[in-house]
Order: C-alpha cells, then structure tokens, then sequence
C-alpha cells in the first residue's frame, strides 16, 4: 500500500481564496483524521470521520473550514476564504483502531496563506 | 481536561549520550500510547505503541518506553543517540473504546555531532 496520500504537498494561496487539500486514505482503513501543525498551537485534531461519516467536529476553528468524505477512498478539507492564520501544516491520518493498528499520517501539506 | 503533557520542549544532547523524553497523560480508563516522530520536514512516523501486556515496549530504531500506569506515564528512552535522532517526538494518547488521538506538544531533540 502507498500509504495516506495527500496533496498539493505545497499550497500557496491569496487571502480570501478557496483551499481544497485532498486525502486517500490507506484501503480499508474506517477511521479518517485530519490534523493542523503550527509552531504554536502544535498539532490539533480538526475533524474526524468514522466508515465516512463525520464523528467529531469540535476542532474545526470556524465555519470557513469543512470537511467531506464522499466516499471510502477520499476526503477534503476545504478553507473558504482563506486567511493568513490558517497558514499551517495540514496532515491527514487514517487507522482501523482494531487494538494493534495505529494511525499511519500522510506526507502533509504545507499552506501558505499571503 | 483530559491532556498529554511532555515535559521538555527542546532538548540538547550529544551523540552517544543516552535520551529519555516525558510522557503523562491525564485521562482516565484503559488507554493506548503511542510515540511518533517527526523528522525536519517529513510526516509522523511510529516509533512505537503500547496497547497491552508488556509495560515496556521496544520500538523501531533502538527506543523503548515504558508505561506505568500508576503514575499515567510513557516515557521515551534510548540509550545511546546518534545524529540521525535529531527530530522532533509526540506522544500521543488514544482511550480505549474511543477514537481521539490525542498529542503532546512534541520535543525537539537535537543531537550534536
């Protein structure tokens, strides 16, 4: 398996514009997390969906951050309008949390909000 | 609040000296630990987890950790560093029968060579 795929690895965008970042899971894995990295805050559990649907929600800053699973093999995590705070590291985990497995991250992706 | 606690921010060492990292955590029930690391510029990586039987639990690349329930800890250690262990390490905390991960704040560990 490749493992949690992500992209853009990169993103450098304008405030006030619409970020997607996109995740595959690994195949088979039901739970899907996505996590935010700052140099402040460290990293913080945004938003997290069992079999597809969203469980907990209750780390999403504000309304201008959604999340969507429309199926078992994708995600995104969308920012609308993007603002210079939300410059951060953006990962994307998946796991079965069976009692041996543990979430396995994605590569990440770094925006840059100017 | 429940919430994981690492006690060093930044930690400075040579190689060959020997490393051991804070963990405590303060929720309640069976839990699962977890330690990742994080090298400059890439993603988490497992270290190592602990989820049942042996409180000492042997990882990839020669760390260990060990828990101790009693004392709601999971302190990271090896014996004997080398440059290449420089990173930045979580620990992160998953209770049983939930489905949060939750993080320490990390601790950069910067071997000298």
């Amino acid at each position: 398996d490749a493992g949690v795929i992500q992209s853009p690895r990169h993103e450098v965008t304008e405030m006030g514009q619409e970020v997607t970042l996109r995740c595959k899971p690994i195949s088979g894995h039901d739970y899907l997390f996505w996590y935010r990295q700052t140099m402040m805050r460290g990293l913080e559990l945004l938003i997290y969906f069992n079999n597809n649907v969203p469980i907990d929600d209750s780390g999403m800053p504000e309304d201008r951050f959604s999340a969507k699973m429309p199926n078992a093999s994708f995600s995104t995590l969308k920012i609308q309008p993007s603002e210079p705070r939300d410059s951060a590291v953006y990962f994307c985990a998946s796991s079965f949390w069976d009692g041996y497995t543990e979430a396995f991250f994605g590569q990440g992706t770094r925006l840059t909000v100017v | 609040a429940q919430s994981v606690s690492q006690h060093n921010h930044h930690v400075i060492l040579s190689e060959a000296a020997s490393l051991e990292l804070g963990c405590n955590y303060s929720y309640g029930g069976t839990v699962n630990l977890f330690w990742y690391v994080q090298y400059p510029g890439q993603h988490l990586q497992l270290l190592l987890k602990y989820f049942s039987g042996d409180p000492l639990v042997k990882g990839i690349k020669g760390f260990e950790a060990e828990f101790i329930k009693s004392k709601f800890s999971f302190n990271l250690r090896k014996p004997s560093v080398q440059w290449s262990d420089t990173a930045e390490y979580f620990c992160a905390v998953k209770v049983v029968r939930e489905y949060k991960l939750s993080f320490g704040a990390g601790t950069t560990v910067t071997v000298r060579a």
